[in-house]
């Protein structure tokens, strides 16, 4: 058990330009999460799989984001046309099925749009 | 819609005393999970404990334990004897116990001081 990994570990980008964050889960967790969290604020939730269905998105996932998760395994998130209100941290999580409670997070990817 | 309210946005403590971290929620369901997860700086965040809200028990995880009180919709969090480790960003975080009930709802923090 690796944990959760998320690469790049920081992006610096320029506004209007386009970003794709990774994150590979814990091997025999099923479900993946994706939230932002801004400097003092608490995480929010942007979308969920389960495998490799997309079950859910938050209304703050703008239709410049997209999420994928491929045969089940590695997610990317992709954001497109940069704007300086998208400089967060994204954090990644995953579990291994509805039954189970915790959510493992992994260490971010902190944007920060120039 | 659930929400989450942290009021403390910091707090202090001396090694080896206790503190106590406030938490309350809304919500209009009868059965969630509360979580208090743990943020080092520049590290990822952890769990600390959890509690199932059909529980009346309140749950203890060594040097941490919560009060859960269910009807005033309280969920606090005590760390006795604390350490330097303690000293974190600390979330309280409500799921859902319904089918769709998958992500967390998280408040905006307390970022705790341990004083040596």
């Amino acid at each position: 058990d690796t944990g959760v990994s998320q690469n790049p570990r920081h992006k610096i980008t320029k506004r209007g330009q386009n970003v794709t964050f990774r994150c590979d889960p814990i091997s025999e967790h099923n479900r993946l999460y994706w939230y932002r969290q801004t400097l003092g604020q608490g995480p929010e939730f942007l979308t969920y799989f389960q495998n490799e269905a997309q079950l859910e998105k938050s209304r703050l996932l703008s239709d410049r984001f997209s999420a994928e998760r491929p045969k089940g395994s590695f997610s990317t998130l992709e954001i497109q046309r940069t704007e300086q209100g998208d400089s967060a941290m994204y954090l990644c999580a995953s579990s291994r099925g509805r039954l189970s409670y915790e959510q493992y997070f992994g260490p971010g990817t902190r944007l920060t749009v120039t | 819609a659930q929400t989450v309210t942290q009021s403390q946005p910091e707090m202090s403590v001396q090694e080896a005393e206790t503190v106590t971290l406030s938490c309350t929620y809304d919500t209009s369901e009868s059965d969630y999970y509360l979580f208090w997860y743990k943020q080092p700086p520049s590290r990822q965040m952890i769990l600390v404990i959890r509690q199932e809200a059909y529980k009346q028990q309140n749950a203890t995880e060594n040097r941490f334990s919560v009060n859960f009180q269910k009807a005033a919709k309280s969920f606090s969090l005590k760390i006795s004897d604390s350490q330097l480790g303690d000293a974190a960003m600390y979330f309280c975080a409500y799921r859902s116990a319904m089918e769709y009930g998958n992500k967390l709802v998280f408040g905006a923090g307390t970022i705790l001081r341990v004083k040596s």
